[in-house]
């Protein structure tokens, strides 16, 4: 049973198009958050949920549009595609007393073609 | 702006002799420095811990440690296992508990373990 699940795994689309990753966790914690994965392999924090508000908003343009229903559940949504947004999306869970020990999720990786 | 830094792309061991991975990094603020492991096609997942009021912890055959006044610390890995190679993430927070605190990541070393 996945602790952290996303999906699509697997996203090609052409640049102008909207996409969203959908992700849940099944493991109670407070905390979601959206980690993007660039061509550099760095892992960059997007945003971060607790109990559906958002708390961490990283310098990420208005196209991209997290939302969170509940607090098992973390959607990203984004408009536009450009090349650049060509990466592996990680979604994350954590409790808010241990938010080193974050749990991910196996990634979903956008190609904008 | 990178504030971990893990210089060395990659590192090749012998299986049973020592992996030494790296990470250095320039925010004092850091009082929580973690190291994740990711397989291909996988999310990264935890691995070990320190406190930065601390200057080793160990946890089975991993150990972590803290060189304050050198920003720099290192995972050890003894002996290195083939099931070990994998990319390994050095990461730093500031404040461990709550909600706005968050992880900053190096870019990775890639450990192959040849049997």
């Amino acid at each position: 049973d996945t602790a952290v699940s996303q999906t699509p795994k697997y996203l090609v689309t052409q640049m102008g198009n909207d996409k969203s990753i959908k992700c849940e966790q099944n493991l109670g914690h407070d905390t979601m958050y959206w980690y993007k994965q660039d061509s550099k392999k760095f892992l960059k924090i997007m945003f971060s949920y607790n109990n559906k508000e958002l708390i961490i908003n990283e310098t990420v343009p208005n196209r991209f549009s997290p939302k969170s229903p509940d607090k098992a559940h973390l959607n990203l949504h984004i408009n536009s595609l450009e090349l650049g947004d060509s990466a592996v999306y990680f979604c994350a869970s954590s409790q808010w007393t241990d938010a080193g020990e974050l749990f991910f999720g196996e990634g979903s990786r956008l190609t904008v073609l | 702006d990178q504030q971990v830094k893990q210089n060395s792309p990659s590192l090749s061991v012998q299986e049973g002799r020592i992996s030494i991975l790296n990470c250095d990094y320039t925010n004092s603020m850091f009082d929580y420095f973690l190291w994740y492991k990711k397989y291909p096609a996988e999310g990264p997942t935890f691995l070990i811990s320190i406190s930065s009021i601390k200057d080793k912890n160990e946890d089975g055959r991993f150990t972590v440690f803290l060189n304050k006044s050198a920003k720099h610390l290192s995972l050890h890995i003894v002996p290195s296992q083939p099931g070990d190679s994998a990319v390994y993430f050095c990461a730093a927070i500031v404040g461990y508990t709550g909600a706005n605190s968050k992880l900053t990541f190096g870019k990775g070393i890639t450990l192959s373990v040849r049997p």
